[in-house]
């Protein structure tokens, strides 16, 4: 059973545009959420968290929404650029455990 | 500050052999834990260490192993190698191991590819 879903396998968006990633998760115990960046054969990379206590988290064009009573939260990148082409992975998890539960990914590609 | 490192990179092993990958955290971080990548079952918790001891384990076969140094480099074993344990097999490192506020960033190492032939 997968308690965090990206629900689109991929994504593509013209350059300058927002891009707009969505996680769908399914566990009330979840306190933390992150999303990470990853290139082919790297390990991820920490882009942005959020506290389930918040409901927004803003660090330079990524912005991060979370909605608890919908279970979803939303990655959101203004401008787009071409560089930000990668698999974003959202990720979630509980505090008496530690481990992070990751989505399967999204392909985000930004077309110049 | 020096990020995670994973040594080796890559590694080609045959079916029955044995492995070790390696794992150093950023300075002063606590906790290790391993993730293993693959097409289609994505990122996977392994188990994760945080002052020497496993505190949580995932759901893998007993052939999975690890252990965690007094200086919080970690290693992890994989005996009786499985044509399906070709991964990206990824260590990543935090301060706390996520145990306190839900506050507690795990940063990850560039993972080491293993094939299994």
């Amino acid at each position: 059973d997968q308690q965090v879903k990206q629900n689109s396998p991929s994504l593509s968006v013209q350059e300058g545009r927002i891009s707009i990633l969505n996680c769908d998760y399914t566990n009330s115990m979840f306190d933390y959420f992150l999303w990470y960046k990853k290139y082919p054969a790297e390990g991820p990379t920490f882009l942005i968290s959020i506290s389930s206590i918040k409901d927004k988290n803003e660090d330079g064009r990524f912005t991060v929404f979370l909605n608890k009573s919908a279970k979803h939260l939303s990655l959101h990148i203004v401008p787009s650029q071409p560089g930000d082409s990668a698999v974003y992975f959202c990720a979630a998890s509980v505090p008496s455990q530690g481990n992070l539960i990751f989505g399967k990914g999204t392909k985000l590609s930004v077309k110049p | 500050k020096a990020g995670v490192t994973q040594t080796p990179r890559y590694l080609i092993k045959t079916r029955g052999q044995q492995v070790t990958l390696s794992c150093s955290p950023i300075s002063g971080h606590r906790s290790v834990s391993w993730y293993q990548q693959t097409p289609g079952q994505g990122l996977q918790f392994l188990f994760e260490y945080f002052s020497e001891t496993q505190r949580n384990k995932g759901n893998f076969p007993g052939r999975f192993s690890g252990r965690q140094f007094s200086n919080s480099r970690s290693e992890m074993n994989v005996s009786t190698l499985e044509l399906g344990d070709s991964a990206l097999y990824l260590c990543a490192s935090s301060s706390l191991g996520g145990r306190s506020s839900g506050t507690d960033t795990q940063y990850f190492g560039p993972g080491t590819r293993l094939t299994v032939l």
